[in-house]
């Protein structure tokens, strides 16, 4: 059974604080990707790595990095979070090709 | 690049009917294509993808490359289909999703 591991349910910072979102996936997959999820706008998605130590802007990249030192862990850095970066962040893992993608359970970050 | 569009925002039907959700892409390669769902309180989850050609809960879904549609179907509709429902391409290393679709299936 494929687990994939947000570190946070719910999250509340202040803004220009650094915010630190972990992933962590025991399957093995290359892949690893951040979404953020937000009503009427779908999943976006803000980075991907597709081996260890390699990261791939996605569509929102702004205002955020990601780090991949381990095959297992992915980590999604705000630099210095905003009230607009107040959503729901979602990570997943997969293999690559036609194959699923797995999700975490998504924390939901709160910039005050 | 490539990009998933779900033009409805929301899907209201009554149970016993049928429901179709509409997914339109746009990819310059090969594309690999997906439904996922997520129903209250739970993970998103893999519903079906083309490749396979399986009916997955009673949904099918068609890959239409002259259309660049991926519409999902389903003849008829269960109050257990409520759900959020999401499109996606794969693209070499990319996994891009649609903006969903809510569905409310009415007793």
């Amino acid at each position: 059974d494929v687990k994939v591991t947000q570190s946070s349910r719910y999250l509340v910072k202040r803004t220009g604080e650094k915010v630190f979102l972990e992933c962590v996936q025991d399957m093995d997959h290359e892949n690893m990707f951040w979404y953020r999820q937000d009503p009427g706008l779908g999943l976006r998605l803000i980075y991907f790595s597709y081996d260890v130590k390699m990261k791939e802007k996605g569509d929102i990249p702004e205002g955020y990095s990601v780090s991949r030192e381990k095959k297992e862990r992915f980590s999604l850095i705000l630099e210095s979070a905003s009230t607009n970066q107040t959503s729901m962040y979602l990570c997943a893992s997969g293999l690559t090709g036609n194959t699923e993608a797995f999700f975490g359970q998504g924390t939901r970050l709160t910039v005050v | 690049a490539q990009r998933v569009t779900q033009p409805e925002k929301l899907l209201s039907v009554f149970k016993g009917a049928p429901v179709e959700l509409k997914c339109n892409y746009s990819y310059s390669g090969s594309p690999e294509l997906f439904w996922y769902v997520q129903y209250s309180r739970q993970r998103l989850q893999l519903l079906l993808r083309h490749i396979s050609r399986e009916s997955i809960k009673g949904f099918t879904a068609d890959l239409n490359k002259g259309e660049t549609s991926f519409h999902l179907k389903k003849p008829f509709a269960q109050e257990e289909d409520s759900a959020m429902y999401y499109c996606a391409l794969r693209g070499d290393y990319k996994l891009s999703f649609g903006a969903g679709t809510t569905v409310t299936v009415r007793a």
